[in-house]
């Protein structure tokens, strides 16, 4: 089982919807957890942190649940800029954090 | 305060030859990890140092592969005889370190290398 598990997509979605993705992961241990941005050729930004039960930033809302070990992303009134790869990320406790292979999401106008 | 700062942006080298990658943490950052990324594949660590000492290169190859974090200077991803399935984009990260709590990492701007 990977350590890190997300649907890659690719999620096809209407300027001004509601999209959602889920991540799994598979250490028990893990004590933190981000969502990141990856837009085509670029670097990997952080969009999120998402520490307890979750947390909220204007558009954007991560939560997670530890009893069932996945952490999910929540975009409402999706925009064009919102297009990219996003990254699921965990933080197993050894200060190394390790990645997802992403999700790709379009928005389509 | 500058990001994350990696040189060169690209690279071209053909097989045989020896590539290396910089990479100058944030300021204040003592952490320095090196991913690869494959062309439409998703991030794979590779080495985590701090200064002057490697602390995880479990997802370093076993050959021809080789990282350094020296005191003075920034950190160096050195590939030996490269071959054509080195080509990739090689991200640097750093990251602030508390209690053993790592906050979350700050990319660089990559390096993609291209061996033909």
């Amino acid at each position: 089982r990977k350590e890190v598990e997300q649907d890659p997509g690719p999620f096809n979605v209407p300027e001004g919807a509601t999209v959602a993705f889920n991540c799994t992961y598979s250490n028990s241990a893990s004590q933190s957890f981000f969502w990141y941005r990856q837009d085509c050729r670029k670097e990997p930004k952080l969009l999120m942190s998402v520490y307890s039960s979750g947390n909220e930033d204007g558009r954007f809302t991560a939560q997670l649940n530890r009893a069932s070990q996945y952490i999910s992303l929540l975009i409402r009134d999706s925009k064009l800029s919102d297009s990219a790869t996003y990254l699921c990320v965990v933080n197993g406790g050894n200060e190394k954090l390790t990645f997802g292979t992403g999700t790709r999401l379009t928005i389509i106008p | 305060n500058a990001g994350v700062m990696q040189n060169p942006r690209h690279l071209v080298r053909r097989r045989g030859q020896e590539a290396r990658l910089r990479c100058s943490p944030m300021k204040g950052h003592s952490h320095v990890y090196w991913y690869r990324q494959l062309p439409e594949e998703g991030l794979k660590f590779m080495v985590y140092l701090q200064k002057e000492n490697i602390i995880d290169e479990s997802g370093m190859p076993k050959e021809r592969f080789s990282a350094e974090f020296p005191k003075e200077g920034p950190s160096i991803l050195r590939i030996q005889q490269v071959v054509r399935g080195d080509s990739a984009a090689y991200f640097c990260a750093s990251s602030l370190t508390v209690r053993g709590l790592n906050y979350g990492y700050t990319f660089g701007s990559g390096t993609r290398l291209t061996v033909v």
